[in-house]
């Protein structure tokens, strides 16, 4: 199994380009997410994914769109791309057991510069 | 409020030492309980899950408590090895399917000789 897999591994992005980070994970999991880490402020939750065709906003979604049209893919858009979004974004995967989600595997990230 | 916060140190602390980390949430429906460790620059990965009854890894333990909503992390015997930034996750329930799963602001520790 590849687990969970991230491209690009490093981005540069000029300011008002639109891109799409990548997330794919071969372990048939239902849940996925991604994640953006800045200096200081842990990991917060963008957009997660129950299962293909479910999608729902975290904690920080402004700026980003995601679909999830497959079990594998988890694709994150940026549309229009601000020097705030400048950050290191993590994919994870995840599955249920009991009526929860357990522990999640993570991406190697991505890191993006906005200038 | 944050929905899950904790103490984001930095610990500083001599090898041997034994050093407590606490998380606290604000979901008394969360379901499911994690503490992750991330080395600098790197992915987050599960350094155990938090069960009801306490458990225990090694010189790791974790514990919840459910009626104060809140999980901790126990380290004894620190190792030089053992600096890293530790994460608690939560799994919060609503929204949907079985909710979401978020992550406090990290505790970083740091192990001297």
């Amino acid at each position: 199994n590849a687990g969970v897999t991230q491209t690009p591994k490093f981005q540069v992005l000029k300011t008002g380009q639109s891109m799409t980070l990548q997330c794919a994970q071969d372990m048939n999991h239902e849940y996925m997410s991604w994640y953006r880490q800045d200096p200081g402020m842990g990991l917060r939750l963008i957009h997660y994914s129950v299962g293909a065709g479910i999608t729902d906003q975290g904690e920080v979604p402004n700026g980003y769109n995601v679909s999830r049209s497959t079990t594998e893919d988890f694709p994150l858009r940026l549309l229009s791309a601000a020097p705030s979004q400048t950050s290191v974004y993590f994919c994870a995967s995840s599955y249920s057991i009991a009526g929860a989600w357990d522990e999640q595997y993570f991406g190697p990230g991505t890191r993006l510069t906005v200038t | 409020r944050k929905e899950v916060e904790q103490d984001p140190g930095p610990f500083n602390v001599p090898e041997g030492a034994t050093v407590a980390f606490n998380c606290t949430y604000s979901n008394s429906a969360s379901q499911s309980f994690f503490w992750y460790r991330q080395d600098c620059r790197k992915e987050p990965k599960l350094l155990m899950s938090v069960y009801s009854s306490g458990n225990e890894d090694g010189r790791f333990t974790a514990q919840l408590n459910r009626a104060s909503q809140y999980i901790s992390l126990l380290i004894r015997d620190s190792k030089l090895s053992d600096s890293a930034t530790y994460l608690c996750v939560v799994n919060e329930a609503g929204g949907t399917s079985y909710g979401k799963l978020t992550f406090g602001q990290g505790t970083i520790l740091t192990v001297h000789p």
